[in-house]
């Protein structure tokens, strides 16, 4: 396995669940992502980890949970979604946070639908 | 008003066309600029990147900063159908810590 994999790559559920997203890289990367993707609007920043450290928290509710155990494994741990969190949720690393010579490496996202 | 803006598309252009896919930014403060391609079903790839103003070229690509018009853009010349993507731009300050600002992205259709 190579580069950053993400799973699953769909996931469908009720409002009431409890989910967990998982995010692995290959890369030797220090520095995780989660972003979400909707539908004609820019990607937002959900949270970012360096070092296993949360350095970033983007306003995000409470019902979104993020877990980094280590520096290749990412997890988004979800409970009590809105339909409005429907998307595409992409997973990212790269070398360091805050370097602007270490570009974004992302996986192929997990397509979340909250019925 | 968004920090930055892209046309949502979808462009529509025959294959071997030159492609111009455009950003406008309002906080002049930006100094890194980024376009990355996602395919369908897939994660944005970083394609080319620049700092401050001028050009770069990569192959058939061409990226341009105009910080004086808080525009940039993106050149595709001799398109082709595996080019049909959606292209994001990113741009960020920098003390930003990473905090790169997206525009919405532009899908892209090369017709052959």
């Amino acid at each position: 396995e190579t580069g950053v994999t993400q799973t699953p790559r769909h996931l469908v559920m009720g409002m009431t669940n409890k989910k967990s997203l998982k995010c692995e890289q290959h890369l030797g990367h220090n520095a995780m992502y989660w972003y979400k993707q909707s539908a004609k609007k820019p990607l937002e920043l959900m949270f970012v980890y360096s070092l296993e450290e949360r350095v970033e928290n983007n306003s995000v509710p409470s019902r979104f949970s993020p877990e980094c155990p280590n520096s290749s494994h990412l997890f988004l741990h979800l409970h009590t979604l809105q339909p409005e969190d429907s998307a595409l949720y992409l997973c990212a690393s790269s070398q360091a946070s805050g370097d602007y010579n270490s570009p974004l490496h992302f996986g192929n996202g997990t397509r979340l639908t909250v019925t | 008003q968004k920090e930055v803006e892209q046309d949502p598309g979808p462009l529509s252009v025959p294959e071997g066309a030159i492609v111009s896919l455009n950003c406008t930014y309002s906080n002049s403060a930006f100094q890194y600029f980024m376009w990355y391609r996602q395919y369908s079903r897939k994660g944005p790839e970083l394609l080319m990147y620049t700092y401050s103003s001028g050009n770069k070229e990569d192959g058939r690509f061409t990226a341009q900063v105009d910080k004086s018009s808080k525009y940039i853009s993106l050149f595709i010349r001799d398109s082709q159908p595996s080019d049909s993507a959606t292209y994001l731009c990113a741009m960020s300050r920098i003390d930003s810590n990473y905090q790169l600002i997206w525009g919405a992205g532009t899908k892209l259709i090369i017709k052959p």
